[in-house]
């Protein structure tokens, strides 16, 4: 367990607002990653990040941005939510440690009506 | 770009079997493979975390290998229970970034 907490864990929103993401880790660690979850397509990275105010794209980043200005908070936004977005989002993080391992949150379900 | 598989996609089988998930991936290059269990519902678990110059690994009646120039990884369960009736994934790690397989859905019948 990597003291890693999501929020909100559950949201039902509108088309067209803007929605925001949690993660919230308490260990320190540097890597932080956004993934969605969908039927048929498993895990698809959507942002991560390497350091305070550091973030790279994935392959799903399209509608979506990041920011990262403390190490342990990482938020996803969604500036203006669309039905395609409704989806479960995980954050996950790579452990400091030699071994890289990849710990996840409980999830995020975000509907979008 | 990695592709990763995992074949079967479901798999149901009586309690107590033995079983093999699959996993494979298109590119040798990396740093370690990790299988994940998911719940419904539920986030993803860390099962079993395998460097890339390692050939297994084990924890309990999970055993999980790889043979990386291949491009393959299996998870073992021994003595399958209920309980371990899940999601399983596995990812593949190229540095800073990890790819997935859709999963393969367990299901052990009592």
């Amino acid at each position: 367990d990597a003291g890693i907490t999501q929020s909100p864990r559950h949201k039902v929103t509108e088309t067209g607002t803007p929605v925001t993401l949690r993660c919230h880790q308490t260990e320190n660690h540097r890597y932080m990653y956004w993934y969605r979850q969908d039927p048929g397509h498993g895990l698809r990275l959507i942002h991560y990040s390497y350091g305070v105010k550091d973030t790279d794209k994935g392959e799903v980043s399209d509608g979506y941005s990041v920011s990262r200005s403390k190490t342990e908070d990482f938020l996803l936004t969604l500036e203006s939510a669309t039905s395609s977005q409704t989806s479960v989002y995980f954050c996950a993080i790579k452990a400091n440690a030699d071994t890289g391992e990849l710990f996840f949150g409980e999830g995020s379900r975000l509907t979008v009506l | 770009k990695q592709e990763v598989t995992q074949i079967p996609a479901a798999l149901s089988v009586p309690e107590g079997e033995n079983l093999v998930l699959n996993c494979s991936f298109t590119d040798s290059a990396i740093y370690n493979l990790q299988w994940f269990r998911q719940d419904p519902g539920k986030g993803l678990t860390s099962l079993l975390l395998i460097q890339s110059s390692q050939r297994e690994q084990t924890s309990g009646r999970l055993n999980a290998s790889l043979d990386k120039s291949s491009g393959r990884s299996t998870l073992y369960i021994a003595a399958s229970q209920p309980g371990d009736s899940a999601t399983y994934l596995c990812a593949v790690n190229t540095g800073n970034q990890f790819y997935f397989g859709t999963g393969t859905s367990l299901t052990v019948i009592p």
